[in-house]
């Protein structure tokens, strides 16, 4: 149990289009869902908390209009980013907090992200 | 979440228990402690949290020391799989927002 999804493993896209990253809960129903971000050889940072239905919190830093989150149901979350640089490469990966006790995150494999 | 201070690497020989530290000195009270690993170019995988008993699961063992100011994390037959970065977490209940450190590069040794 506790599986998440996400699509696409990987991407590669040219400078300036936008790219949709989904997060799927499989087997549980998540109320929230966090989106990180993972440079090379660095640690996870966290990008955002989305909860369902409702407008997602961001991490200070993080462009909101950029990052574009939307948590539609209870297993779905997507990230867009949009208009993408080079500077957004990066592996993205999300998390979902379960309805079964809400105490552990379970996380998705990461999407890697390579904007020429 | 409180701050944790983990050894940024270790060796393991295959087929012996794995003893990862974490210090968390500024723990709270209502603070659990949190172990994933993240095995090369794929998402966190959770292992094992605890908040004041020792706890063990399929994977592993977890020890908190009396006054919860330090854990270590018990993997009891390490086998080359287990060759990941571990990461020590303390959060609250529910874990609303995970802050990750640099970890504990563990390299198991055949």
């Amino acid at each position: 149990g506790a599986v998440v999804s996400q699509h696409p493993s990987w991407v590669i896209c040219k400078s300036g289009t936008s790219v949709k990253i989904e997060c799927r809960s499989l087997d549980f129903q998540a109320t929230t869902m966090f989106w990180y971000r993972q440079f090379p050889k660095q640690s996870l940072m966290l990008m955002a908390t989305s909860n369902e239905g409702s407008k997602a919190t961001y991490e200070q830093g993080v462009e909101k209009d950029k990052f574009l989150i939307n948590h539609a149901s209870l297993t779905l979350s997507t990230l867009t980013v949009t208009s993408a640089h080079p500077e957004d490469s990066s592996f993205y990966i999300c998390s979902a907090l379960g309805d079964r006790g809400q105490d552990t995150q379970y996380f998705g494999p990461g999407t890697r992200l390579t904007v020429l | 979440d409180a701050k944790t201070t983990q050894p940024t690497s270790m060796d393991c020989a295959e087929g012996r228990a794995a003893n990862l530290p974490c210090n968390h000195s500024t723990i709270s009270g209502n603070e659990y402690v949190y172990w994933y690993r993240q095995i090369h170019s794929q998402g966190p995988q959770y292992i094992i949290h605890g908040l004041k008993n020792n706890e063990t699961n399929e994977m592993a063992s977890l020890i908190i020391t009396e006054d919860r100011k330090s854990s270590t994390l018990i993997l009891p037959h390490a086998t080359l799989r287990d060759t990941a970065v571990y990461y020590c977490i303390a959060s609250n209940f529910g874990n609303e927002k995970l802050t990750f450190g640099t970890g504990t590069r563990l390299t198991i040794i055949p």
